[in-house]
């Protein structure tokens, strides 16, 4: 069964930084590339970041790029997002998700989540 | 960026009917890389449709997408009680991936 557990949110003060983790299991970690995404609240979604399998491919939404870096230990199953520079409209729930096809590429649909971890952003 | 507009914006139907739902691309889709998902409060998404028209693993058949290009839809033939949720959709053909702004479906 696969599974996704996210964890890492917490309150934190403007400029602050926060690392996100998500921990898989159930498939082969290394050959799927795994994404953030977030959700505002009582807003949509709105994607974040996403790495390869491999770990050599990264990529940001606009809104984070050049703040937040995610990065993968495939030898722990994990898929990590540092925040830095945080700002109010950064809080959201923040989901792990796993793509659904394997393979290189980075882009996809998103077959499982995790359950969602809140940052709160705000002095 | 590729921005998706969903219509419409909230949907109040009884269990029992046909509903169709759209997502408009602001320009063309490569690929119809084109999912959709159902969420429901207080749970993550739940991977519905993908590649315009492909429903993945363990999903009805009351539900299809359809289409190509900029206009895709999402039909559900005959609603469940548990059917009644807000649905997105997602591009993934043009990078960065984005997501429509979601449609409610509630119970009338």
């Amino acid at each position: 069964e696969v599974q996704l557990l996210d964890s890492g949110g917490g309150l934190v003060q403007p400029g602050g930084s926060l690392r996100l983790s998500c921990v898989a299991s159930g498939f082969t970690f290394s050959s799927y590339a795994m994404n953030w995404v977030r959700q505002a609240p009582g807003k949509g979604l709105e994607w974040v970041s996403g790495i390869s399998g491999s770990g050599d491919s990264t990529y940001y939404a606009d809104s984070v790029k050049g703040r937040f870096s995610i990065s993968r230990d495939n030898s722990k199953n994990t898929v990590s997002l540092q925040m830095n520079s945080l700002r109010a409209e950064d809080t959201a729930l923040y989901y792990c998700a796993k793509r659904a096809a394997e393979g290189i590429y980075l882009m996809g649909s998103l077959n499982y989540w995790g359950q969602g971890t809140l940052v709160i952003v705000s002095s | 960026e590729i921005v998706l507009t969903q219509s419409p914006g909230t949907l109040s139907l009884s269990p029992g009917d046909r509903t169709t739902l759209s997502c408009r691309a602001s320009q063309s889709v490569i690929g119809n890389y084109l999912a959709w998902y159902q969420q429901k409060p207080g749970q993550a998404p739940r991977l519905l449709i993908y590649s315009a028209s492909s429903r993945a693993a363990g999903i009805p058949d009351r539900f299809s997408g359809s289409g190509s290009g900029t206009d895709f839809t999402l039909t559900i033939s005959r609603l469940e009680p548990e059917d009644f949720a807000v649905y997105y959709c997602q591009q993934y053909g043009t990078s960065p991936q984005t997501f429509g702004q979601g449609t409610r479906l509630e119970i009338k």
